[in-house]
């Protein structure tokens, strides 16, 4: 089975904090999303990696980094919170496809 | 840009009715339409997937159909059970900065079954 893991289940933090979101996948896949999940709003790309140190801006880029220096691993940093950065964080892994998309537990951050 | 409607965004049904979610998506080089379960607190998990070069596809309660010519694709779901409810999203393919993968999802559809 595809695993999908990520650091934290929920988080609180600070505003102006940098935040540090990982993700990791145990198949050998060679895209990693991140994603956003708000009510009504439905999964919002925020940024993607199809290879090592590849990187590319999704639809919601503003106020986020990654970093994907190894193939399982892809981390989604904030570099400086603020309130409306609180959400659900889903990370997703996938062949090169387009395939399905396996996602992680999601992380819940607080900003406050 | 590409986008996905949904609709509708709530479904409330009796047990043992039929339910149909629709989605329309604009990018006409999408060729690839998954449909994700997600259920209260757990992470989205693919229940069906369908290819541009199939009109329909079924498992077991679960149909998806296809029309291309309209950019419109819907999930059936019959004989609804109560372990049926659940958000409900649709997802199309795109061409996006050099990726193979890339999905752009509807906003969700929240169904819910009463017994």
């Amino acid at each position: 089975d595809v695993k999908v893991t990520q650091s934290s289940r929920y988080l609180v933090k600070r505003t102006g904090e940098k935040v540090f979101l990982e993700c990791v996948q145990d198949m050998d896949h060679e895209n990693m999303f991140w994603y956003r999940q708000d009510p009504g709003l439905g999964l919002r790309l925020i940024y993607f990696s199809y290879d090592v140190k590849m990187k590319e801006k999704g639809d919601i880029p503003e106020g986020y980094s990654v970093s994907r220096e190894k193939k399982e691993r892809f981390s989604l940093i904030l570099e400086s919170a603020s309130t409306n950065q609180t959400s659900m964080y889903l990370c997703a892994s996938s062949p090169l496809g387009p395939y399905e998309q396996y996602f992680g537990p999601g992380t819940r951050l607080t900003v406050t | 840009g590409e986008n996905v409607e949904q609709h509708p965004s709530t479904l409330s049904v009796q047990e043992g009715d039929s339910a149909v979610i629709k989605c329309t998506y604009s990018d006409s080089a999408s060729n690839y339409f998954p449909w994700y379960k997600q259920e209260l607190g757990k992470r989205p998990q693919l229940i069906i997937d369908i290819r541009s070069n199939v009109g329909e596809k079924k498992d077991q309660r679960i149909a998806v159909t296809l029309n291309k010519t309209a950019k419109h694709f819907s999930l059936h779901i019959t004989e609804t059970q109560p372990e049926d409810s659940a958000v409900y999203f649709c997802a199309a393919s795109r061409d996006y900065g050099g990726s193979q993968g890339n999905l752009i999802f509807g906003k969700g559809t929240k169904l819910s079954v009463k017994p």
